[in-house]
């Protein structure tokens, strides 16, 4: 069965400090995806990388930037010179196979406190 | 601007009412879900479609139900309410086929509290 597990719970951190967000996952396909999202204190989920298995090349989108490793399988999530705005808790997921209706697997979310 | 809204942000219920949560998305998606988020358990998937008139089980659909009669309309049922499913209830969407794969479009959420 599929899980995503989100160790870090809750982290603080200082404006522009960096920080990682880890995300270790399992699955028995061969074939899955893994995405994160964030949430605001608004409450929207935000769509912010998805990942198939077959690309490892990291990805970086200005501050943010994201680690793909199948050795250990983890896809963890950096955030440079961190901001007040990166406050939220952020979600990674997995979704098995490629069917168009494929489902999320959620882990339990990592809040991140951004303070000035 | 993509939009999934839902039909309340705020609802407060007896024990043993019947509770429609409604959810509306305007970009044709194929498929919608319903969420749970509770403190420390993250998102649970309760019900989700693919299609009119389809319905899947999801990870904790007891005490659940949905109907989505119209393309762009989920409804999530709660027959009789308890307290157990104080909640907060997200609708999502997302476009079949390999480009909509996982990414889905949440609407604000609706806190319910029963009583």
């Amino acid at each position: 069965a599929q899980k995503v597990t989100q160790a870090q719970t809750e982290i603080s951190v200082v404006e522009k400090e960096d920080v990682t967000l880890d995300c270790v996952y399992e699955t028995r396909d061969t074939t899955y995806y893994l995405f994160w999202y964030k949430q605001p204190p608004s409450g929207e989920l935000v769509f912010l990388i998805r990942r198939n298995s077959f690309d490892e090349q990291n990805e970086i989108s200005g501050r943010y930037s994201w680690n793909f490793q199948k050795s250990t399988s983890s896809f963890n999530f950096t955030i440079t010179a961190s901001q007040v705005v990166d406050s939220a808790v952020y979600f990674c997921a997995l979704s098995e196979g490629d069917s168009g209706y494929s489902t999320l697997t959620f882990g339990k979310g990592t809040m991140l406190l951004v303070s000035p | 601007d993509v939009k999934v809204t839902q039909s309340s942000r705020y609802l407060v219920k007896r024990t043993g009412e019947k509770v429609f949560l409604e959810c509306v998305q305007d970009m044709d998606h194929e498929n919608m879900f319903w969420y749970r988020q509770d403190p420390g358990l993250g998102l649970r998937l309760i019900y989700f479609s693919y299609d009119v008139k389809m319905k899947e089980k999801g990870d904790i659909p007891e005490g659940y139900s949905v109907s989505r009669e119209k393309k762009e309309r989920f409804s999530l049922i709660l027959e009789s309410a308890s307290t157990n499913q104080t909640s907060m209830y997200l609708c999502a969407s997302s476009s079949s086929g390999l480009a909509g794969v996982g990414e889905q479009y949440f609407g604000p959420g609706t806190r319910l509290t029963v009583t």
